[in-house]
C-alpha cells in the first residue's frame, strides 16, 4: 500500500542511548516532516525537508539530527536520549504545494 | 507566531447528531487541514481548505478567510466517528504544519 512507513512502532531506550527513527514514503513526495506529540501539547515539528537534499529545523529541534537520504528516505536520530524525548513520533510527508499530506503510523518512544 | 485555537476541548455526543467543531488562528494563513486520529491510531488528513467549503461524506469543511475561523461539521454521527479531530494550518510558501491541540469527540450509541 502507498502511504509513509515508519520503524519502529515501539522503542524503550535508556538514558542516553542513541537510536535512529527511519521513514519512507513511496509518493514520489518532495517535503517530508518529523512531528512529535505530547499529551496537553499536540503536535510539533522537529524538523522537516522541503527537498532531497535540504532539512531545517522546526519548533524543537534540540537532541535531534536528521538526514534526508534520498528522495524517499527521512531519518531522524537521538544522539543521547532523554526523558524528556519520551514521545509519539510521526513522519509525514507531502507534494510540494501542501497536498496529499501523508502521516505515517507514529513511534512509541519511552525513554527511562 | 500563528496560534491554532479550536473548542470545544472535548464534545460528547449521541447518534445521528449533528457536530460542529471550530478552528480559529491568529495570522492569514495559505491553507488548513482537518486530521482525524482514533485511539492510539494513526492520522488521517481529511480535508486541505484554503477557501470556502468542501465535502465528503458526512464531512463537511468551511473555511472563512476574512474571519480566520474554519469549521468541521459531521451530520448524522455514528460511534466509529469517535476521534480526535485536529485542525493545522499552513502559511507562506513552506508546508509545515502548526497545530491545534484537538478536539476529543465520543459519540455514543
Amino acid at each position: 500500500n502507498a502511504g509513509v512507513t515508519q520503524t519502529p512502532k515501539f522503542q524503550v531506550l535508556k538514558t542516553g542511548q542513541s537510536m535512529t527513527l527511519q521513514c519512507a514514503q513511496d509518493m514520489n513526495h518532495n517535503s517530508m516532516y518529523w512531528y512529535r506529540q505530547d499529551p496537553g501539547m499536540g503536535l510539533r515539528l522537529i524538523y522537516y525537508s522541503a527537498s532531497e537534499g535540504t532539512t531545517d529545523k522546526g519548533e524543537v529541534p534540540n537532541g535531534y539530527n536528521v538526514s534526508r537520504l534520498n528522495k524517499r528516505e527521512f531519518s531522524l536520530r537521538l544522539e543521547s536520549a532523554a526523558p524528556s524525548q519520551t514521545s509519539v513520533y510521526f513522519c509525514a510527508s507531502s507534494e510540494a504545494d501542501g497536498l496529499g499530506y501523508t502521516f505515517g503510523s507514529g513511534t512509541r518512544l519511552t525513554v527511562v | 507566531k500563528n496560534e491554532v485555537e479550536q473548542s470545544p476541548q472535548n464534545l460528547t455526543a449521541q447518534e445521528g447528531e449533528f457536530i460542529t467543531i471550530n478552528c480559529s488562528y491568529s495570522v492569514g494563513i495559505s491553507a488548513l487541514h482537518w486530521l482525524q486520529q482514533h485511539p492510539g491510531g494513526g492520522i488521517v488528513s481529511l480535508f486541505m481548505l484554503s477557501s470556502g467549503k468542501k465535502k465528503h461524506g458526512r464531512l463537511i469543511a468551511t473555511i472563512n478567510i476574512q474571519e480566520k475561523h474554519s469549521s468541521l461539521h459531521i451530520t448524522a454521527s455514528h460511534p466509529r466517528d469517535s476521534a480526535v479531530y485536529i485542525c493545522a494550518v499552513f502559511w507562506g510558501s513552506n508546508y509545515k504544519l502548526t497545530f491545534g491541540k484537538g478536539t476529543l469527540l465520543t459519540v455514543n450509541p
